[in-house]
């Protein structure tokens, strides 16, 4: 049972590329969302997904897209890179529980650096 | 605003020693508090969760508690190995109608021998 699967590990793009990181989970959860996580600060919610065809913003959502086709992917798109989004990306899924999403399992994360 | 303070921001143990991880919040309105692992390099994974009504959740040589009234919550660990050497995040999560957790930013923790 692999869980939730992020690629790529590792990431450097220049600034004004676009890229997209890649979250798949197979534990047929309902619930995604993507963190980043930076230095001295705690994660924080890019955006997020209750089921396939539904997202909402989270926290940080600016310069970031997202979309939901299927049950098992969510993945995270860079339209324009800047070097204020170096950082770790985390994808994470979790099942409901009474209606709320409630255990969370986190992707590997993905090292993105732009210079 | 909500917020999830951590202490310390990181600590050195001794292996076989125990150790005690502190978390203080002001989310509100309170759902619950997890605790997570993070490996350098990982994802976090979750070591306990506990709702208002719990005080202590034990998971192995982990022991979490809460005192929902101080807003406080500990992560007791016992007779440490080295490979709890990680970072410890304490995550709350407000009682809204699409859930919202508040990360705090982790005791990194390391065991030496």
């Amino acid at each position: 049972n692999a869980g939730v699967t992020q690629t790529p590990k590792f990431q450097v793009l220049k600034t004004g590329q676009s890229m997209t990181l890649q979250c798949a989970q197979d534990m047929n959860h309902e619930y995604m969302s993507w963190y980043r996580q930076d230095p001295g600060m705690g994660l924080r919610l890019i955006h997020y997904s209750v089921g396939a065809g539904i997202t909402d913003q989270g926290e940080v959502p600016n310069g970031y897209n997202v979309s939901r086709s299927t049950t098992e992917d969510f993945p995270l798109r860079l339209l324009s890179a800047a070097p204020s989004q170096t950082s770790v990306y985390f994808c994470a899924s979790s099942y409901r529980l009474r209606s709320r999403p409630y255990g969370y399992t986190f992707g590997s994360g993905t090292r993105l650096t732009v210079v | 605003k909500n917020q999830v303070e951590q202490s310390p921001q990181s600590l050195i143990i001794l292996e076989g020693k125990n150790c005690t991880l502190q978390c203080n919040y002001t989310v509100s309105p309170f759902s619950n508090l997890r605790w997570y692992k993070q490996d350098t390099g990982r994802g976090p994974v979750s070591l306990t969760i506990m709702t208002f009504s719990e005080n202590t959740k034990s998971n192995g040589r982990y022991t979490a508690t809460l005192d929902a009234d101080t807003k406080q919550s500990s992560l007791h660990i016992t007779a440490s190995q080295l490979s709890d050497s990680a970072s410890y995040i304490c995550v709350v999560s407000a009682n809204f109608g699409n859930e919202k957790l508040t990360f705090g930013t982790g005791t990194r923790l390391t065991i030496i021998p």
